[in-house]
């Protein structure tokens, strides 16, 4: 069936470092696609999203970047910081008028000092 | 300015008995999503609620699985006869209107226990 999935499981990083996190997505019909981070015992936190007509989007110190082409899409994470340790968790949205999103598995980011 | 809250944060049960599940959401906020989340994997979408209606129900299991969201108060997903693999995180999210941008307001999450 559809899914979204990441490559890499976990990342480390060091404190500064740029940050790239990747995911694959196959389903072409989807609208919205979605990173969102999760902190050890909380719930995910909203950090941006991309719509399907676009390739880039911009946020502070974050760039997600989608490619439709080869159904991929990345979170970059410029000067990482210790509080950017998470879960960092790729989601699109396939259906229209309301979020049912379908989630990736997570990559773990670990930023040390 | 509270954000979603969901009680309890931790709920243990034994087989065959029932939980239930409750979440407030944010002020102003009238579109819940009820989200599952075994350990080590992502989010899974199991219902969407507006006041007194379930809109999108496809990813709740058909059986001893039940969501609402009455007129005045919190919405409440229940679990009867609760098996081990129920176990999980169940994350609630809000958002102001029905929209499909993905951005929703998540809770801390209830974790289920089934011993």
């Amino acid at each position: 069936g559809e899914s979204v999935g990441l490559h890499l499981p976990t990342l480390s990083v060091q404190e500064g470092d740029n940050s790239i996190i990747n995911c694959a997505y196959s389903n072409s019909a989807s609208d919205y696609f979605i990173w969102y981070k999760q902190e050890s015992g909380k719930g995910p936190q909203f950090i941006i999203d991309i719509r399907s007509n676009m390739d880039k989007r911009q946020g502070q110190r974050v760039t997600v970047l989608l490619n439709k082409t080869v159904k991929h899409l990345s979170l970059q994470i410029a000067a990482t910081q210790p509080g950017d340790s998470a879960v960092y968790f790729c989601a699109e949205n396939p259906v229209s008028g309301y979020s049912t999103l379908t989630f990736g598995k997570g990559t773990m980011l670990l930023v040390s000092p | 300015n509270a954000g979603v809250m969901q009680n309890p944060r931790h709920l243990v049960r034994r087989r065959g008995q029932e939980a239930r599940l409750r979440c407030s959401p944010m002020k102003g906020h009238s579109h819940v999503y009820w989200y599952r989340q075994l350990p080590e994997e992502g989010l899974k979408f199991m219902v969407y609620l507006q006041k007194e209606n379930i809109i999108d129900e496809s990813g709740m299991p058909k059986e001893r699985f039940s969501a609402e969201f009455p007129k005045e108060g919190p919405s409440i997903l229940r679990i009867q006869q609760v098996v081990r693999g129920d176990s999980a995180a169940y994350f609630c999210a809000s958002s102001p209107v029905s929209e499909n941008t993905g951005e929703l307001f998540f809770g801390e999450g209830s974790r289920l226990t089934v011993l």
